[in-house]
Parts: structure tokens; C-alpha cells; sequence
């Protein structure tokens, strides 16, 4: 079956620009979305679509599609961006989610 | 404001089926535009799709829980619900309702805000 596979963990500078990926056949058929989770709290849909952000998330966020590879960009990240990242796509089977990225802003 | 709710048990049996209900808020699951998602989180680890069902009844399961999985919508309540059978202890997490965007591609709007089910005897 389809997988999505992202590094466990990736850092960033305050202010700085950090790029967060997700690899998997089903990246060349679906589009992905990204979520952003806190301890705590359930997930909010940062990304969707080719490159569609909900209402409230701020502009910093980004996505992008090459291959079988979809990232998340964020622009000057902020201290509320640290967080845990997930990727999410479609394939034959239906849906499936990345195992995460733990992102921690320095 | 589209709002979801989870409602169920928060023990269950091994052995037994748990039965957990969503309630939506503000839309409704008669919409064409969107799918109604299950998804779940084991305690500490990563997010797991169980499934999602259509306005008209038409579902999709995760293929390593289908033989498990049931999920039905309730239209004149507008809810709809998961069971899941011969539940053990792997199957204790935070359990999460949410709308799926149908287009383009996956994109899942609006969750509730997770109800944890604990599997033990």
C-alpha cells in the first residue's frame, strides 16, 4: 500500500525560512494538505489543494509539488509555529497521513 | 461556523465494538461538497485515517482497518457515526471527527476537537 514518509524532525531559526517535506507515490496523482497540531489540540489545515490556505492562516504559510514530493514552506517562522507537521493525500485506497514532522523554532 | 462534536464511550472491552457518533453544527451532512472523515491518534504517535462516508451513504475504510470498520450517516440527525469491532488495546487513542473538502484533493476544514477511548478491561 501507499505510504507518505517525513523527516521525524527538522529546526529552524526565529524569523528564518524552513521547508518541511513529504515524499510517496500518491504525490504524483493527489495534491497534498498540510495540518499543524499542538499538544493538546486537534489538527488545523494549514494548506490544501495546489497551493490554498483556509481563512486565518496566516500568508508565512506555503505549499508546493514536484515528483512525488509536496512541501511546506513556512516564510519567517514564528515562535506559535513550533509544532507538529503532518501531510496528507489521497490514493487508490482512499486517505493517508505522513508520520510527522516535529518542527522547533530556535 | 461549522462545528463537530464526538460523543461515545470512553472505555471500551477488548473484544468488544466501539461506537462513537459526531455531531455537526452549522453545515450539514447532506451536502454533496463533502466527505465526513474519521481519523485517529494513538497516545504519542501520528494521525491514522479510518475512513469517511458520503451524503449518500458511499464509504471508504483504511484497508488495514476495513474489515472492522462501519461508518453510517444519520441525515434527519445530522450525525454520523464509527464502529469499530474486536477493538484491543492498539486501538486506544484520541479519536477525531472531521469534514473533508472532496476538491481539490483532501482537505479536512473543520475537526472536532477529539475524544480519547481508552481500550482495557
Amino acid at each position: 500500500s501507499s505510504e507518505l514518509t517525513q523527516d521525524p524532525a527538522v529546526s529552524v531559526a526565529l524569523g528564518q525560512t524552513v521547508r518541511i517535506t513529504c515524499q510517496g507515490d500518491s504525490l504524483r496523482s493527489y495534491y497534498a494538505s498540510w495540518y499543524q497540531q499542538k499538544p493538546g489540540q486537534a489538527p488545523v489545515l494549514v494548506i490544501y489543494g495546489k497551493n490554498n490556505r483556509p481563512s486565518g492562516i496566516p500568508d508565512r504559510f506555503s505549499g508546493s509539488s514536484s515528483g512525488n514530493t509536496a512541501s511546506l514552506t513556512i516564510t519567517g517562522a514564528q515562535a506559535e509555529d513550533e509544532a507538529d507537521y503532518y501531510c496528507n493525500s489521497r490514493d487508490s485506497s482512499g486517505n493517508l497521513f505522513g508520520g510527522g514532522t516535529k518542527l522547533t523554532v530556535l | 461556523q461549522v462545528q463537530l462534536q464526538e460523543s461515545g464511550p470512553g472505555l471500551v472491552k477488548p473484544s468488544e465494538t466501539l461506537s462513537l457518533t459526531c455531531t455537526v453544527s452549522g453545515g450539514s451532512v447532506s451536502s454533496g461538497s463533502y466527505y465526513w472523515s474519521w481519523i485517529r491518534q494513538p497516545p504519542g504517535k501520528g494521525l491514522e485515517w479510518i475512513g469517511y462516508i458520503y451524503y449518500s451513504g458511499s464509504t471508504n475504510y483504511n484497508p488495514s482497518l476495513k474489515s472492522r470498520v462501519t461508518i453510517s450517516v444519520d441525515t434527519s440527525k445530522n450525525q454520523f457515526s464509527l464502529k469499530l469491532s474486536s477493538v484491543t488495546a492498539a486501538d486506544t487513542a484520541v479519536y477525531y471527527c472531521a469534514r473533508d473538502l472532496l476538491w481539490p484533493g483532501v482537505g479536512l476544514d473543520y475537526w472536532g476537537q477529539g475524544t480519547l477511548v481508552t481500550v482495557s478491561s
